[in-house]
């Protein structure tokens, strides 16, 4: 189980966004993702293997792990980043979960 | 690049049969697992299975025994059949390639909306 806080980040553009993913039990960090999603639209990955930027994400996002706590950071935030975040797990026993979620809306 | 596109009936009534297609626009041939998930509205995103290019499938437990996964290489098309519908399976439905080596999904269509009701 993924548990994603908080619910809600209430910030202004050109702030710092920190995003929590918490895994029930120890996960491998190979196989931890986070996406974008915005109202009507598809997820876009961002991250995958905890840290690694997909193709194309701008170096203002930024994945970290410690120990089963996962975070994406957003180091300054622009008017396109508001939106939803969910962080994503995959386990070779073919099981692959999804937290909750994060919005990322202007305050 | 590889672009997706799901289709469907938009309505379906309880109990009977929902299809879905997406057609991928681009490498289908590669090796790739080609992925359902959906997305009940305001609520979190569900992997419904995969489809590979070897024809190798594999179902959520939590659904495994209602659906289908299915591939037409020669239409570059994958397809999701789902049986017995209830209102729970009403949702916005995505396909989306898996990157084996990111071991994330890397391309999503745009979805296509269910609703589940008579």
């Amino acid at each position: 189980v993924l548990t994603q806080s908080p619910d809600t980040l209430s910030l202004s553009p050109g702030e710092r966004a920190t995003l929590s993913c918490r895994a029930s039990q120890i996960v491998d960090s190979t196989y931890l993702a986070w996406y974008q999603q915005k109202p009507g639209r598809a997820p876009r990955l961002l991250i995958y293997g905890a840290s690694s930027r997909a193709t194309g994400i701008p170096d203002r996002f930024s994945g970290s792990e410690s120990g089963t706590d996962f975070t994406l950071t957003i180091s300054r935030l622009e008017t396109e980043d508001f939106a939803v975040y969910y962080c994503q797990h995959y386990r070779e026993s073919l099981m692959l979960n999804f937290g909750g979620g994060t919005k990322v809306e202007i305050k | 690049q590889v672009r997706l596109q799901e289709s469907g009936p938009g309505v379906v009534n309880p109990s009977e049969t929902l299809s879905l297609t997406c057609g991928v626009l681009g490498d289908f041939l590669g090796m790739y697992c080609w992925n359902w998930l959906r997305q009940p509205a305001g609520g979190r995103l569900e992997w419904l299975g995969f489809v590979c290019h070897n024809d190798y499938t594999y179902n959520n437990p939590s659904v495994k025994s209602r659906i289908t996964l299915s591939r037409d290489s020669s239409r570059g098309q994958v397809s999701l059949e789902v049986r017995s519908t209830t209102p729970a399976d009403t949702a916005v439905y995505f396909c989306a390639r898996w990157n084996v080596a990111w071991r994330a999904f890397d391309v999503w269509g745009r979805g296509t909306r269910v609703t589940v009701s008579s």
